[in-house]
């Protein structure tokens, strides 16, 4: 069965620093990994999707990187802004037959300080 | 519409009582996929429907549980004698086909008391 950890469980950091988080799964025989974001009260935000054959992915001040064979992920965020701060989730779709179902972690909690 | 859309956003219930959580998926959305989140903990599978169809429903927690699509669009989760242990965020979304990449709802909020 697929498992899903990330740590920190939370972080705060000041305005304008490079933060790191991190995430590994127990499974590598995976289909993608995706990168989400969630705000209090609402719903999920995708960042950045990650295919099995890639070994990252960039949109903007995030980038994204996969090591499939060690079962991690991390996810840059350079220049942190306080409109960062959000729960940071990870998760994987494993290959083969259960290629529609998300695994998720329990989430990094960002607190970016003005 | 342009995005899925779950309502209500917010349902607080008693004890023992029946709930209907709605999911209007993003229109030409095959498959649609219903996820619990509780407190602290990151989304867990539920269900996912391929057209009207169950295709996967071995997330959902108990026979209490049900969800339906009948016309392969707007589909309805379904709670019966609710308890405290059900109170969490629950999440809706779809995909064009399976397998592809998903758009969440903003959830519904169940509290029961």
């Amino acid at each position: 069965k697929q498992e899903v950890t990330q740590i920190p469980a939370a972080l705060s950091v000041p305005e304008g620093e490079n933060l790191v988080l991190n995430c590994s799964f127990t499974d590598s025989a995976i289909y993608n990994l995706q990168w989400f974001r969630q705000d209090p009260g609402k719903g999920l935000t995708s960042l950045l999707l990650i295919q099995s054959s890639q070994r990252e992915q960039t949109s903007g001040r995030l980038n994204a990187s996969l090591d499939k064979s060690s079962g991690r992920s991390t996810l840059y965020i350079a220049a942190s802004q306080p409109g960062d701060s959000a729960t940071y989730l990870c998760a994987v779709k494993n290959s083969g037959g259960s290629n529609y179902k998300l695994t998720f972690g329990k989430g990094t909690l960002l607190t970016v300080n003005p | 519409g342009a995005g899925v859309s779950q309502t209500p956003s917010n349902k607080v219930t008693e004890k023992g009582k029946y709930v209907e959580l709605r999911c209007d998926p993003i229109s030409g959305h095959t498959a649609l996929y219903w996820y619990r989140q509780s407190l602290g903990q990151g989304p867990e599978f539920l269900i996912y429907f391929q057209g009207t169809g169950a295709a996967d429903d071995s997330g959902l927690p108990n026979d209490r549980f049900f969800a339906v699509r009948p016309e392969g669009s707007v589909s309805t989760l379904k709670i019966q004698r609710t308890e405290r242990g059900d109170s969490a965020v629950y999440l809706c979304a779809s995909s064009p086909r399976t397998g592809e990449v998903y758009t969440f709802g903003s959830g519904t909020r169940l509290t029961v008391v």
